[in-house]
């Protein structure tokens, strides 16, 4: 069964530096790979996905991900964070054949210091 | 709608009672999807609808719980003899017909915060 990883509960970051907030997956065959947002007193909004092609994607934001297939990953990262950054983020991912479930990390804490 | 609704915003129970969890998806969205959210659970699968597909039940967690979807457009989950556990925020999510990853972004409701005393 497919399943994400978020090693860090909360990240911590000062306004103006990167943020990464990283993400590895289990799934049997190629992944569709996915990071999503709540902010708070908002719902779930999607922020960018890999499906397949370039390893590199942009989403909303400012925010880009980096798919490697060798390390498992999916880090989500941002140049320059933002205070109104802060938020919950969750990875997401599914198998592109057979169980189409998908399945979501337990989310990063991201916190932007001002 | 233009967006996904669900209904009631809260529900605050007693344990043993039966509740019912209703979500309207964005109209033409034929998949569907249940999630339970709990403070440091991160996101639980419940249950995913996808057309006249037999849905996967397959994160349900106990037989308290089932979930239906009439017409393919609303559903409703229903939890039996609530249990304090059962606590946490039921999120509900639609979607587009998967296409090869194409179209594929969950559009979320704000969810049913369930409280059971």
């Amino acid at each position: 069964a497919q399943s994400v990883a978020q090693p860090e509960d909360q990240v911590n970051v000062a306004e103006g530096n990167p943020l990464t907030v990283k993400c590895t997956y289990s799934v049997s065959g190629n992944p569709y790979l996915f990071w999503y947002v709540q902010y708070p007193n908002r719902g779930l909004q999607f922020l960018l996905k890999y499906i397949t092609g370039d390893n590199l994607v942009k989403g909303s934001y400012g925010f880009e991900a980096e798919f490697n297939k060798s390390q498992t990953s999916f880090h989500l990262k941002k140049p320059s964070a933002l205070v109104s950054d802060s938020a919950l983020y969750f990875c997401a991912v599914r198998a592109t054949h057979g169980n189409n479930r998908l399945a979501f990390g337990k989310g990063n804490q991201v916190v932007v210091i001002p | 709608g233009a967006g996904v609704s669900q209904s009631p915003s809260n529900k605050v129970t007693e344990k043993g009672k039966d509740v019912e969890l209703r979500c309207d998806p964005i109209s033409g969205h034929t998949a569907l999807y249940w999630y339970r959210q709990s403070l440091g659970q991160g996101l639980e699968f419940l249950i995913y609808f996808q057309g006249n597909s037999a849905p996967d039940k397959s994160g349900l967690p106990s037989d308290r719980f089932s979930a239906e979807r009439t017409g393919g457009s609303v559903s409703t989950l229903t939890i039996q003899r609530t249990q304090q556990e059962d606590s946490a925020v039921y999120l509900c999510a639609s979607s587009l017909p998967r296409l090869r990853g194409r179209d594929e972004k969950l559009f979320f409701g704000s969810g049913t915060q369930l409280s059971v005393l």
